[in-house]
Parts: structure tokens; C-alpha cells; sequence
């Protein structure tokens, strides 16, 4: 089982409201990463970091923030939440290798606005 | 347009019977993997197979990578009812940012 915690596991908010999903892994990896999956459908890569001070953002467009402060922690925040946010966020880290990297994902966080 | 795509989009089996997955893709890769997810949950790594690899097996999976077609194949054998998930296939590709792109899974349902 991977070391990889997010919380809270649902979340069902306001529009207009700002909220942080927190992602924390114990693995020691530098690699991190924010996945966007609707019910059903394929993951899309909204954020990446390399290790710690380094953010980069993915191919879906997203109105996220990410910050990488601490090697273990990669939180997301959203501003000012909107009812197309309403979605699942997966996050994930991997050992950085040249190739061939594993990802280690976490249980996700289940994002409703209303 | 996608990188991966995969085919059937959902299956129903017997439990007992193989599961046949397909993934195919458009770019070239370093290699592809694929990932198992349990409903409402996160993705669990399964097995990679590189570009020069042709076939790999980890207990009852099978997987086959064709370059030359862009597809692969994942094989389950012998089912059972807790393989019930849904499977990914993730290609990584040839390029700066070394990242993973998903195909859109195929939900796989073993009826006991």
C-alpha cells in the first residue's frame, strides 16, 4: 500500500469559497503530481513539481494553485470554488528516474461545489 | 487528441474466464503501464513493459506491447470477482517534460 495521504477524503462546498486539498506522502519521492478525473472518464495532468520550489502546470488548464515547500507536501488550492471544480482529484508521487517512473497514487478527494 | 485510447470501453465476464484489455496509442514512447482503480479510489500500479519488451508477466497478467501497431494488451487470466476495477493504460512519452499520459480506462466487471 503506498504512503501517499489525501484529505479530505469529500468535500462539498459553496461557490466562492477557498479551499486547500492537502496531499502528503512518506516515500521520500521528489516527483509529485495533481491529477482531474470526472466520473468514468481519463486523468488529466493539472500540476507537477520536480521536488521542493518547483511547480509547473499540466495539460488541462486549471484555475488551481499548487505550492511544493516541503519534499512530503503538495497542496492544491482553489480561490474561489465553482461548480465546474466539482470533480475528483487524484494525487501522486514518484522516485525521479530518467525513465520508467511508477506512480504511487493517493485515495483521492471527492469535490463537490454547489 | 488522445494519446491513448482504450478498447472495450467496459467488459462483463464469468468469474473464471480471461479478460482481454486493448490500449492503442499515437506517439512514440519510452514505455507504457498500466493501472488498476477500484471505484471511488486512486490508481494502483500493475506492470510496465518497456519499448524494447514485446511481452511481460506478473502472476495472472499478461501484457503485450506492439511499437510498430502503437497498441498493447492487457490479459487477466483466470478472473475473479475481486478484480472488478477499472484499468488504465498510461504511455510514457518522448519528450522534454517527462510525463504520463492515461487512456480513458475500460471498467471491468467479473460476475460471480
Amino acid at each position: 500500500e503506498a504512503d501517499i495521504y489525501q484529505t479530505p477524503r469529500y468535500l462539498v462546498i459553496g461557490t466562492g469559497k477557498k479551499i486547500t486539498l492537502e496531499c502528503s506522502q512518506t516515500m521520500g519521492h521528489d516527483k509529485m503530481y495533481w491529477y482531474q478525473q470526472d466520473p468514468g472518464m481519463e486523468l488529466h495532468l493539472i500540476h507537477y513539481s520536480y521536488g521542493v520550489n518547483s511547480t509547473e502546470k499540466g495539460d488541462l488548464s486549471s484555475e488551481s494553485t499548487v505550492s511544493r515547500i516541503r519534499t512530503e507536501h503538495f497542496p492544491l488550492t482553489l480561490e474561489s470554488a465553482r461548480p465546474s471544480h466539482t470533480s475528483q482529484y487524484l494525487c501522486a508521487s514518484s522516485e525521479f528516474r530518467m525513465v520508467g517512473e511508477k506512480l504511487f497514487f493517493g485515495s483521492g478527494t471527492q469535490l463537490s461545489v454547489l | 487528441s488522445q494519446q491513448g485510447e482504450e478498447d472495450p470501453q467496459a467488459l462483463s465476464i464469468q468469474e473464471g474466464e480471461n479478460a482481454t484489455m486493448n490500449c492503442s496509442y499515437k506517439t512514440s514512447i519510452n514505455n507504457l503501464q498500466w493501472y488498476r482503480q477500484n471505484s471511488g479510489r486512486g490508481l494502483v500500479h500493475l506492470i510496465l513493459i518497456r519499448s524494447n519488451e514485446r511481452e511481460k508477466h506478473s502472476g495472472r497478467l499478461r501484457v503485450t506491447l506492439d511499437t510498430s501497431k502503437k497498441s498493447s494488451s492487457l490479459l487477466i487470466t483466470a478472473s475473479r470477482a475481486a478484480d472488478t476495477a477499472s484499468y488504465f493504460c498510461a504511455t510514457e512519452i518522448i519528450q522534454g517534460a517527462q510525463k504520463l499520459v492515461f487512456g480513458q480506462g475500460t471498467r471491468l466487471t467479473i460476475n460471480p
